[in-house]
């Protein structure tokens, strides 16, 4: 089982729609919390990143972590077709050497 | 703002060949992160260093070899390539072990 679970979609709304990304993950010792976008064949794009549990807002963008539940979301308001790419969670321990990444969950926003 | 640079982009290989791919980090990063990502796949942890020192190993093969030098930019070195090897390989920066990471582009290696 890996340690971060991610619905790998494929996820389809109507443009302007509201988009709920989700993780989950099994290991408490995770203590920072990032989402990346990536289009096709590309690197993969910080989008967001937090260490404590509760709501970061940056633009359309609003990430929420949970800790008690272990889960993470990532909301995208007004969504775009400009925003059709893969999502990626990721965590990462205190003083950790490595990122441990969800599967991905593929977005396509309909104009 | 500057970002994380990998070279080549594109990288064209035969079969037991070698190959190097570079990795130059954001100025004043000093941990640097190795991935692999297979088509369709999310990317899996290679190696990292941080301040020049090797300080996480994953699922790298022995084929594989990398290190980071004294400007902390870093080489992954891969011998005896296999078709298998075939993927777009990720490097990232971050200015500490506890701040996130910024990805480059890739190279895309191909192995014929």
């Amino acid at each position: 089982q890996k340690e971060v679970e991610q619905d790998p979609g494929p996820l389809s709304v109507p443009e302007g729609a509201i988009v709920s990304l989700n993780c989950t993950y099994s290991n408490s010792a995770f203590q920072y919390f990032m989402w990346y976008r990536q289009y096709s064949r590309k690197g993969p794009e910080l989008l967001m990143y937090t260490y404590s549990s509760g709501n970061k807002e940056d633009g359309r963008f609003t990430a929420q972590v949970d800790k008690s539940s272990k889960y993470i979301s990532l909301f995208i308001r007004d969504s775009q077709p400009s925003d059709s790419a893969t999502y990626l969670c990721a965590m990462k321990r205190w003083n950790g050497n490595q990122f441990y990444f969800g599967t991905g969950t593929s977005l396509t926003v309909i104009p | 703002a500057a970002g994380v640079i990998q070279s080549p982009r594109h990288l064209i290989k035969e079969k037991r060949e070698t190959a190097t791919l570079k990795c130059y980090p954001i100025p004043r990063h000093d941990t640097v992160y190795w991935y692999q990502q297979g088509p369709g796949q999310d990317p899996q942890f290679l190696i990292s260093f941080y301040e020049k020192m090797q300080s996480d190993k994953g699922s790298i093969p022995d084929r594989f070899s990398a290190q980071q030098f004294s400007d902390y930019h870093s080489e992954l070195n891969m011998s005896s390539l296999e078709l298998g090897d075939s993927a777009l390989y990720f490097c990232a920066s971050s200015f500490d072990q506890n701040t996130e990471a910024f990805f480059g582009q890739g190279t895309r290696l191909t192995v014929v």
